[in-house]
């Protein structure tokens, strides 16, 4: 059974803070998506990538892949309440085969 | 309007009942997929349909069947619910023209099993 695991799991920080979501796997992905699901709602594509090494801004978000294309991180500068969710990160190894990590839950303090 | 739909969005039921989840899409997509989510585990594949002829099982399918009655609709049935099936169901849709790894979520459905 292929992994994801994404650390840490909860996250409570105060508004402004800066904060780095880790997934990691020791399978190789064809590409890698990062989620985002609020409470009562299904999971909302934030970003997809593709290219080891890749790096990619969603405003005060970056998204890296590892140059293996086996991990990933989501970077959230100077963040806001309104960033409170939970993030989830999958990879895909087929075009309709999507592994799913267990989630970060993140709370930020106003 | 939302794309893909879900319903019902919460229902509760008792041990040994038959329950049907039903989910609808507007996006034309032939791909249509059923997840449950439970805290901790992420989301994990029931099923998954390439065309209404084409139903696969995923990684948990035991207790679970599926029916793809037409290209927008998707129903997810639990046969004889037990209280382990309490969970998050999500449908979930993707186009393969062209192929993209991006999947497309419905709201959810929140299924107690007493």
């Amino acid at each position: 059974t292929q992994l994801l695991e994404q650390s840490p799991q909860f996250l409570s920080i105060q508004e402004g803070e800066n904060l780095t979501v880790y997934c990691n796997s020791s399978s190789v992905f064809s590409s890698l998506q990062w989620y985002r699901q609020e409470p009562g709602e299904g999971p909302v594509l934030l970003v997809t990538v593709v290219t080891g090494g890749e790096v990619k801004k969603l405003k005060r978000l970056t998204f890296q892949f590892g140059d293996a294309r086996k991990d990933s991180s989501l970077h959230i500068t100077a963040a806001q309440p309104g960033d409170t969710g939970l993030y989830l990160c999958a990879g895909a190894q087929s075009s309709y085969k999507l592994i799913f990590g267990s989630g970060t839950r993140l709370l930020v303090r106003p | 309007d939302a794309d893909v739909t879900q319903t019902p969005r919460n229902r509760i039921t008792k041990t040994g009942k038959r329950i049907m989840l039903e989910c609808s899409q507007t996006k034309g997509h032939d791909r249509m997929y059923w997840y449950r989510q439970d805290p901790g585990l992420g989301l994990q594949l029931i099923y998954y349909s390439f065309d209404v002829k084409d139903i696969n099982k995923g990684e948990i399918s035991d207790g679970y069947s599926v029916s793809r009655q037409a290209q927008a609709k998707f129903s997810l049935s639990l046969e004889s619910a037990i209280p382990n099936q309490t969970a998050l169901y999500f449908c979930a849709t993707s186009p393969s023209r062209p192929s993209t790894d991006t999947q497309y979520f419905g709201p959810g459905t929140r299924l107690t099993v007493l």
